[in-house]
């Protein structure tokens, strides 16, 4: 069976740092790139971020950039998203999400597989 | 980035009644790169339609989208009970994905 789960979310103070983790089973992670987007309370998806198949290639949504970092281990079916600088709109459920394409384009049909979610609260 | 907008906001419809949801893009989509999915409270997204008009698998028929350029359509033809969630496009032409703010379909 396909699955994500995610991990590490939690309460962090404004300022603080948090890694979330997303382990994959049931397909081969290399061949697929992944995403992750969140959801603040009450409010609609926001893609956060994407990662090429072979990690070679990051995407960041502007309100992130330069704050956040995903990164992926295949050998570990891993993928992780080191999270600084937080703030209180980063407060969110973050999901993990699998894309039907190595690369994040026009090739996808969508993603396909999402994890049931971890919550970060930023307060202090 | 490309901005989408959906509407309405709020759809109340009855079951066995017929929902027409809409989604604008800011610019073209490429290759009408655009999926819908469907979320129900305290549950994860799930995906229902991929490259404008086709639908996942697993998707029942009475699903189906529409549309190309900028402006794209989901429309489920007979409401079921289950079917009263919130719905969300995205577009996936560009390598930084974005969603709309999604439609609420409820019970009227």
């Amino acid at each position: 069976e396909v699955q994500l789960l995610e991990s590490g979310g939690g309460l962090v103070q404004p300022g603080g740092s948090l890694r979330l983790s997303c382990a994959a089973s049931g397909f081969t992670l290399s061949s697929y790139a992944m995403s992750w987007v969140r959801q603040a309370p009450g409010k609609g998806l926001e893609w956060v971020s994407g990662i090429s198949g072979s990690g070679s290639n990051t995407y960041y949504a502007d309100s992130v950039k330069g704050r956040f970092t995903f990164s992926r281990d295949n050998s570990k079916n891993t993928l992780y998203l080191q999270m600084n600088s937080l703030r209180a709109e980063d407060t969110a459920v973050y999901y993990c999400a699998k894309d039907t394409s190595v690369v994040l384009s026009s090739w996808s049909d969508g993603m396909d597989v999402w994890g049931q979610g971890t919550t970060v609260i930023v307060s202090s | 980035d490309i901005v989408l907008t959906q509407s309405p906001g709020t759809l109340s419809l009855s079951p066995g009644e017929r929902a027409t949801l809409s989604c604008r893009a800011s610019q073209t989509i490429t290759s009408n790169s655009l999926a819908w999915y469907q979320q129900r409270p305290g549950q994860a997204p799930r995906l229902l339609i991929h490259g404008a008009s086709s639908r996942a698998t697993g998707i029942p028929d009475r699903f189906s989208g529409s549309g190309s350029g900028t402006d794209f359509t989901l429309t489920i033809s007979r409401l079921e009970p289950e079917d009263f969630a919130v719905y969300y496009c995205q577009q996936y032409g560009t390598s930084l994905y974005t969603f709309g703010q999604g439609t609420k379909l409820e019970i009227k």
